[in-house]
């Protein structure tokens, strides 16, 4: 049974803090890992995508990825209250299905 | 483009209609998925396609019967549903590999409520 794992929240940081999210996985093989945002009432949205360990960034998301320790994380700098939402890890592994993990809600107050 | 469409946004229907959800996309990709939604819940894979086959159906209720008539359609006929089929309705989409390039991208997504 793959096993993605995240702290359901509330993670509540101020305006301007960084945000820091993390994921755990349980499937050794994993290969790809996927950050998506998902506000009230809407889709996912995919911000960003990750596969070798080691940090990628974009604008003020950072992801690390660390496959020894199996985690990932997701690190929003400047946060602004716009960033308030579930963010969810999604994993893929031997399948090209991804397996979600529960989401974090990150709350960002101002 | 990285756009999957979905019709309708909204949909209420009686335990006795039969109704369907559309989704289309245009990225050429060869593998689409329905997941069903609950609130404060991640999405619940239910169905799978992969080049046109269905390759994953997840013991989901025979009152939903996917359909995919072509690589960029995919639809979800709806039939007998029950109030607590209520949630939201994804499709997505990606390529089937599972190395890189194996991004998925969801819909703006149905609102279902079943009365």
């Amino acid at each position: 049974q793959k096993e993605v794992e995240q702290n359901s929240g509330p993670l509540s940081v101020p305006e301007g803090a960084i945000a820091s999210l993390n994921c755990t996985y349980s499937d050794r093989v994993s290969q790809s890992f996927f950050w998506y945002r998902q506000y009230s009432g809407k889709s996912p949205e995919l911000i960003m995508s990750i596969y070798s360990n080691g940090d990628k960034e974009d604008g003020r998301f950072t992801a690390q990825l660390n496959k020894a320790s199996q985690y990932v994380s997701l690190l929003i700098r400047d946060s602004q209250p716009s960033d308030s939402a579930t963010y969810l890890c999604a994993v893929t592994g031997g399948s090209y299905i991804p397996t979600f993990g529960r989401g974090t809600s990150l709350i960002v107050h101002p | 483009d990285t756009e999957v469409t979905q019709t309708p946004k909204h949909l209420v229907m009686g335990m006795t209609n039969k109704k369907s959800l559309k989704c289309e996309q245009h990225m050429g990709h060869r593998a689409m998925y329905w997941y069903k939604q609950k609130a404060k819940k991640p999405p619940e894979l239910m169905f799978v396609y992969s080049y046109e086959k269905l390759s994953i159906n997840e013991s989901v209720p025979s009152r939903f019967s996917p359909e995919c008539p072509n690589s960029s359609l995919l639809n979800l006929h709806l039939h007998a549903l029950q109030p607590e089929d209520s949630a939201l309705y994804l499709c997505a989409s990606s390529q089937p590999t599972s190395g890189r390039s194996n991004e998925q991208f969801f819909g703006p997504g149905t609102r279902l409520t079943v009365l």
